[in-house]
């Protein structure tokens, strides 16, 4: 029963190209969310979504990030013209359900931006 | 704005001891919270959770007491193992909203 997958694990992007990074969630849950880390910091809300919907963003930023979860294949969340703040660990998590259920979150993909 | 923040930033033990993290958070709407458990380099690991109806929940060797009055969460390790070495998160949501609120994180040491 494989967890939550990410990939790639680790990226390296110069100024100004896009990221994408991938995730696939558990098998059976329809819920994933994004979360954002920096270097000696928690993780920050980004956006959650379910199938072909986005259901809270309220922690994107509002130029250059997007994500979606489409019907097939894994959830995307795309960086356009990457800049050095960029540089983080990307999280996603999932769940069967919203509210009342554990999410449990993947590996992460780390981003470096030179 | 709502915040969940944790006392120490840094908690060291002899390996044995109990160890006792402790989180306050703001969000008096919140009423699920999570203890995660994160290595180095890894995502964050589910260790344990409590819903705002219960004081004390008990785990395998980790028990999250919850005071609603004062808003403090605390996760207990009895008998501390070099395994338990890493940084530990409280994250709090609210009812129907998937986001959830993270702390800045504990990091624990566990000395052999």
């Amino acid at each position: 029963n494989a967890g939550v997958m990410q990939n790639p694990r680790h990226l390296v992007r110069r100024r100004g190209q896009e990221a994408r990074l991938r995730c696939s969630p558990m098998k059976g849950h329809s819920h994933v969310y994004w979360y954002r880390q920096l270097p000696e910091e928690g993780l920050k809300f980004m956006v959650y979504l379910q199938k072909e919907n986005i259901i809270d963003e309220s922690g994107m930023p509002k130029e250059r990030f997007s994500a979606e979860f489409p019907k097939e294949g894994p959830s995307i969340l795309r960086i356009q013209q990457v800049v050095r703040g960029d540089s983080a660990a990307y999280f996603c998590a999932s769940s069967p359900l919203a509210a009342q259920e554990t999410q449990y979150f993947g590996p992460g993909t780390r981003l470096l931006v030179l | 704005g709502e915040s969940v923040g944790l006392h120490l930033p840094t908690l060291s033990v002899q390996e044995g001891d109990n160890s006792i993290i402790n989180c306050a958070y703001s969000n008096s709407a919140s009423d699920y919270f999570i203890w995660y458990k994160q290595e180095s380099g890894k995502g964050p690991q589910f260790i344990i959770d409590i819903r705002s109806n219960m004081d004390k929940r008990q785990g395998q060797r980790v028990t999250v007491l919850l005071n609603k009055t004062v808003k403090h969460l605390s996760l207990q390790i009895a008998a501390t193992q070099p395994g338990d070495s890493a940084v530990y998160f409280c994250a709090e949501r609210s009812t129907n909203a998937g986001k959830s609120t993270f702390g800045d994180g504990t990091t624990l040491t566990v000395k052999p």
